[in-house]
């Protein structure tokens, strides 16, 4: 089954300490992206990348790395979390031609204490 | 920068149509999407539309778009319980996708 699929899905933590959500997609796209959602406020990208060992900042991306070492992984790290990135973050991948429909795993709620 | 828009909330009565509007400020974006979230879940795409089209319907599901006035709307006939969702506009620029706030659609008997 196509999917993209984001691990943990809950994460309840503590100021300053270091966490990784996962990202893997099956699907073999070049194009993967990470976004927030927070009420109010839809959906804004923190980072995206066009293929391997090529990532780009987007909208948000203080307080956040990724890397892409692989084409079926995007991990996002927070190397030291606040509690203003308490927040639910989707990760999305997409090929770049057609339509570009962004296909997006169910979603990591985050919690910063 | 990109900025879309759309209100937040609708309520629409079962078996009325739903009209959720949304307007964006790039004029260069190639397509135009509309995303579904249900409680619970990541986005999916319902439909999306190519900036050179102006109407593009399926099953249900309308939308219109004014690139004059760079408005998007999508309307929902029939609405269902199952329509009752998080809805999302979208526009592309390049590789990059700008969404609005999105609108909680509430759908009641």
């Amino acid at each position: 089954e196509a999917q993209v699929t984001q691990n943990p899905r809950y994460l309840i933590t503590v100021t300053g300490k270091k966490l990784t959500v996962t990202c893997s997609q099956n699907m073999n796209h070049e194009y993967m992206s990470w976004y927030r959602q927070d009420p109010g406020l839809g959906l804004r990208q923190i980072y995206y990348s066009m293929n391997v060992e090529v990532t780009d900042k987007g909208d948000v991306p203080e307080g956040y790395k990724v890397s892409r070492k692989e084409k079926r992984n995007f991990p996002l790290i927070l190397e030291s979390p606040s509690p203003n990135q308490t927040s639910l973050y989707f990760c999305a991948s997409s090929t770049p031609g057609g339509n570009n429909e962004q296909f997006f795993g169910p979603g990591t709620r985050l919690t910063v204490l | 920068g990109e900025d879309v828009e759309q209100s937040l909330f609708l309520s629409v009565r079962e078996g009325d149509s739903s009209v959720i509007n949304c307007t964006y400020t790039d004029s260069s974006s190639t397509y135009l999407y509309w995303y579904k979230q249900e409680p619970g879940a990541g986005l999916q795409l319902l439909t999306y539309i190519f900036s050179n089209m102006d109407m593009k319907q399926d099953q249900r599901l309308t939308v219109l778009l004014n690139k004059k006035d760079k408005h998007l709307s999508l309307r929902i006939a029939d609405t269902q319980t199952g329509d009752s969702a998080i809805y999302f506009c979208a526009e592309r620029n390049d590789y990059k996708l700008s969404f609005g706030a999105g609108t909680t659609v509430t759908v009641r008997a």
